[in-house]
């Protein structure tokens, strides 16, 4: 069982779909994070959750959501997405939320927006 | 705002060869992270250096931390095809969180 898993790994939506990304850690981590990442762009950090709580919030738009309803499992939600947004969103976590600390990752969903 | 700039941005060379990647800031970093990320796949790290000036080595890789802790390299000694990917580097920033950088993609050709 890897330590990161995220589903779906491919989603094809539409600009009024509703979807939402999962991911679920196995290896007992209190921080939890999501970041985007587009070619040839440094990645970019959109949430981060320590113990459950928001810690940090990166002026992401509202059309992205996120939900972390125990330290094992964090949700991303959209709604009317943009093309822009197409991109592959990774998962990670680590023992804590400290900066410096191991990010251990998921394989991502690759996300086209049509 | 702290950057990290990688070059070259992309590499393509024959199994043996050498490489080396660099990454670049002016601003000076606690400590900096390598990760590897084959496709599909999500990064995973290789190596943490702390101490400015350091070196570690992981089999055919060797990581070095500037003496001002602003840059770092990575040398790939004889690459293998299995060391392709996109290589990452991230510092820990003075805002508590991790900057990447744009990475550099590595083709190692059979």
């Amino acid at each position: 069982e890897t330590g990161v898993t995220q589903t779906p790994r491919h989603l094809v939506m539409g600009m009024t779909n509703k979807k939402s990304l999962k991911c679920e850690q196995h290896l007992g981590h209190n921080a939890m994070y999501w970041y985007k990442q587009s070619a040839k762009k440094p990645l970019e950090l959109m949430f981060v959750y320590s113990l459950e709580e928001r810690v940090e919030n990166n002026s992401v738009p509202s059309r992205f959501s996120p939900e972390c309803p125990n330290s094992s499992h964090l949700f991303l939600h959209l709604h009317t997405l943009q093309p822009e947004d197409s991109a592959l969103y990774l998962c990670a976590s680590s023992q804590d939320s400290r900066s410096g600390e191991k990010l251990f990752f998921g394989s991502g969903t690759q996300l086209s927006v049509l | 705002t702290q950057l990290l700039e990688q070059s070259p941005q992309f590499l393509s060379i024959q199994e043996g060869e050498n490489l080396t990647v660099y990454c670049n800031s002016s601003s000076v970093f606690s400590s900096l992270q390598w990760y590897r990320q084959e496709p599909g796949e999500g990064p995973v790290l290789l190596v943490t250096v702390v101490t400015g000036g350091e070196v570690k080595k992981l089999k055919r890789l060797t990581f070095q931390f500037g003496d001002a802790r602003k840059d770092s390299s990575l040398h790939i000694t004889a690459a293998q095809p299995g060391d392709t990917g996109l290589y990452l580097c991230a510092g820990a920033g003075n805002t508590g969180k991790l900057i990447f950088g744009q990475g550099t993609t590595l083709q190692v050709k059979p």
